[in-house]
């Protein structure tokens, strides 16, 4: 079993429509969450982190996160074609500095227009 | 904001040679930075950590003796391929995390270069 799961997809939304990605972790001290995108032939860019259960919203993007289930998840809200790129979830096990992420594979999103 | 820079960004080498490849934390120090190789649709993996002052911890699998690692300061950080060969090409991306902050206030964030394509003939 990976440390990091994604659904590799594709995931293909029609433009407007909400895009769910998911995540699930196995190591239950894992203590922060981030989303990373990752357009084809360039480096991963942060999207948004979470530390806490709950929901955090920035703009478009929530990430929802849920220790008890291990399981996190990014929703992208009116989806537009420049969402469509691989999205990493990535998983630090202890919150400080020294902290390495484990990443997922990702999941391919193509937003449709 | 946290800006890393990676050079060179392309390059093309002959079998048996050296690189280096350089990244660089242009507006905060980095005690700590990560180098990973991603091959063609597939994900990051990890090879190394980069400590400053001290010996690069590399990941299960990872040839220290091949890839050099040397964190000379609290901005640099260079990867060395020794003796690359064609299995060697790929895209090297290095990223950098902030020194302090409290948990939860993101300092933990990773902020990446923009990556190396290496091809090696």
């Amino acid at each position: 079993q990976k440390e990091v799961e994604q659904n590799s997809g594709p995931l293909s939304v029609p433009e407007g429509a909400i895009a769910s990605l998911n995540c699930t972790y196995s190591d239950r001290g894992s203590q922060s969450f981030f989303w990373y995108r990752q357009y084809s032939g360039k480096s991963p860019e942060l999207i948004m982190f979470i530390y806490s259960n709950g929901d955090k919203e920035d703009g478009r993007f929530t990430a929802q996160l849920n220790k008890a289930s291990q399981y996190v998840s990014l929703l992208i809200r009116d989806s537009q074609p420049s969402d469509s790129a691989t999205y990493l979830c990535a998983v630090n096990k202890i919150n400080t500095n020294a902290g390495k992420s484990t990443f997922g594979d990702g999941t391919t999103l193509t937003v449709k227009p | 904001g946290a800006v890393v820079s990676q050079h060179p960004s392309w390059v093309i080498c002959k079998s048996g040679t050296s690189v280096k490849i350089e990244c660089r934390s242009l507006d905060f120090q980095a005690t700590t930075m990560f180098w990973y190789r991603q091959f063609p649709k597939q994900s990051l993996m990890l090879m190394a950590t980069s400590n400053e002052g001290s010996k690069a911890t590399y990941e299960q699998g990872v040839e220290k003796d091949k890839f050099l690692i040397n964190h000379a300061s609290l901005t640099l950080s260079t990867l060395t391929v020794t003796s690359a060969h064609p299995e060697d090409s790929s895209f090297y991306i290095c990223s950098a995390r902030k020194i302090t902050g409290l948990p939860g206030s993101g300092a933990n964030v990773l902020t990446f270069g923009a990556g190396s394509r290496l091809t090696v003939l």
